[in-house]
């Protein structure tokens, strides 16, 4: 059975930094492209980054670009977040998602996330 | 950047009912638009990938149909477990991955 769960998230003031991990089992880590989504209160869901199963490649939406960095220990099956320099419209729930092989991203298993809030 | 908008914003419907629900992308998506149901305090889960391929365990009450830039979610009868939040998401042109502005469906 494939879990996810994803845990660091927290409360913090404006520039602060955060580190979001992602424990991940039931399925072959090192295969498979994971992404991290967010999803503020009352609003739908928002795609942040992705990396690929080896980790060799990332990708951000560029409301992020600069701020956060994404990464893996494929050793250890899990899945980061550094996010830094955070903004009160960075707070929402982070959802670790699995994707597929490569960067076929078909998000097929999510956890159930990992709250952050970012306020004076 | 891919923008997917879907209507209508609520669907009022009772069980046992059909729902048909929309999802418009700026531009061509091909086939790879996916569906996911979200339910309150919990996280999206797949119901269909590209287009029309349920995901594991789906039933089949759910059904997806389109293509380029028009897309269709069915579901044939809903169930009580059914009324809930509806996005659609495109993988074709990323990043950024996209997903749409969502559809609740509720219990008239």
């Amino acid at each position: 059975e494939v879990q996810l769960l994803e845990s660091g998230g927290g409360f913090l003031q404006p520039g602060g930094s955060l580190r979001l991990s992602c424990a991940a089992s039931g399925f072959t880590f090192t295969t498979y492209a994971m992404t991290w989504v967010r999803q503020a209160p009352g609003k739908g869901p928002e795609w942040v980054s992705a990396i690929t199963g080896s980790g060799d490649r990332t990708f951000y939406t560029d409301s992020v670009k600069g701020r956060f960095t994404i990464s893996r220990d494929n050793s250890k099956n899990t899945l980061f977040l550094q996010m830094n320099s955070l903004r009160a419209e960075d707070s929402a729930i982070y959802y670790c998602a699995k994707g597929g092989r490569d960067t076929n991203m078909i998000l097929d298993y999510w956890g159930q996330g990992t709250s952050v809030t970012v306020s004076p | 950047e891919v923008v997917l908008t879907q209507s209508p914003a609520t669907l009022s419907l009772s069980p046992g009912e059909s729902a048909t629900l929309s999802c418009r992308a700026s531009q061509s998506v091909a086939k790879y638009l996916a569906w996911f149901q979200q339910k309150p305090g919990q996280a999206p889960r797949l119901l269909i990938y590209d287009t029309s391929i349920r995901a594991t365990g789906i039933p089949a009450r759910f059904s997806g149909s389109g293509s380029e830039t028009d897309f269709t979610l069915t579901i044939s009868s809903l169930e009580p477990e059914d009324f809930a939040i509806y996005y659609c998401q495109q993988r074709y042109s990323w990043p950024p991955l996209t997903f749409g502005g969502g559809t609740k469906v509720e219990i008239k």
